[in-house]
């Protein structure tokens, strides 16, 4: 069975312009999740998703990053503009649910503004 | 407000030799409880996880962990390391339904 499948694997981008991470869950999982990681820190959750609604986003910068699940199965990623400190690994994830249950995790996006 | 602690930054150990990876948590209630290994350039991978009952709990490659209520505590255990285990290791907490909250994690390194 296919993992958690993320695109690109990495990028590099000047600062003010835009980017876009691309993320293929597990099929059949009904939550997804968007994970920031910086250098040496843990990930921390910057939206999850159930099915196409995002259930808690409250850590989303929206006046940046916005993000999107069309049909409850793909998931996008967006910075609009990107920012210096926005240089970190985005990570992606995949539950059957959000009830406690084994969160898979793709490789990660490793994202660098210059 | 929920949190995990990992004390140690980074621990370098000799191969055979046992390890132990220390986590603490504050949370309200028994929170669901988990560690990941992540290996560089790569997600994260569940090791184990405690939800209920037995306070030992056996993971893949060899691992275990033992729920303390009264320290607050999920250490991760390992009697015989292999240089395969160089990795970063990350103790995570959560409730049903909510969020997962990840330790600042603790970075292994093995010495052949």
């Amino acid at each position: 069975e296919a993992g958690v499948v993320q695109s690109p694997r990495y990028k590099i981008i000047e600062k003010k312009q835009p980017v876009a991470f691309w993320c293929n869950p597990i099929s059949g999982h009904n939550t997804l999740y968007w994970y920031l990681q910086n250098l040496g820190q843990g990930p921390e959750l910057l939206i999850r998703y159930e099915n196409e609604e995002a259930v808690d986003d409250s850590q989303l910068p929206k006046d940046r990053f916005s993000a999107e699940r069309l049909k409850g199965v793909d998931s996008t990623l967006k910075i609009q503009p990107a920012e210096l400190g926005d240089s970190a690994v985005y990570l992606c994830a995949s539950s059957l649910n959000s009830a406690g249950n084994t969160q898979y995790f793709g490789p990660g996006t490793r994202l660098t503004v210059l | 407000a929920q949190s995990v602690t990992q004390p140690d930054i980074h621990i370098t150990v000799s191969e055979g030799a046992s390890l132990e990876l220390r986590c603490n948590y504050s949370y309200g209630a028994t929170p669901y409880l988990f560690w990941y290994v992540q290996s560089p350039g790569q997600g994260l991978q569940l090791l184990l996880k405690y939800f209920s009952g037995d306070t030992l709990v056996q993971g893949i490659k060899g691992f275990e962990a033992e729920f303390k209520r009264s320290q607050s505590s999920f250490n991760l255990r390992k009697p015989s390391v292999h240089w395969s285990d160089a990795a970063e290791y990350f103790c995570a907490v959560a409730a049903r339904y909510d969020k997962v909250i990840f330790g600042p994690g603790t970075s292994l390194s093995v010495i052949p």
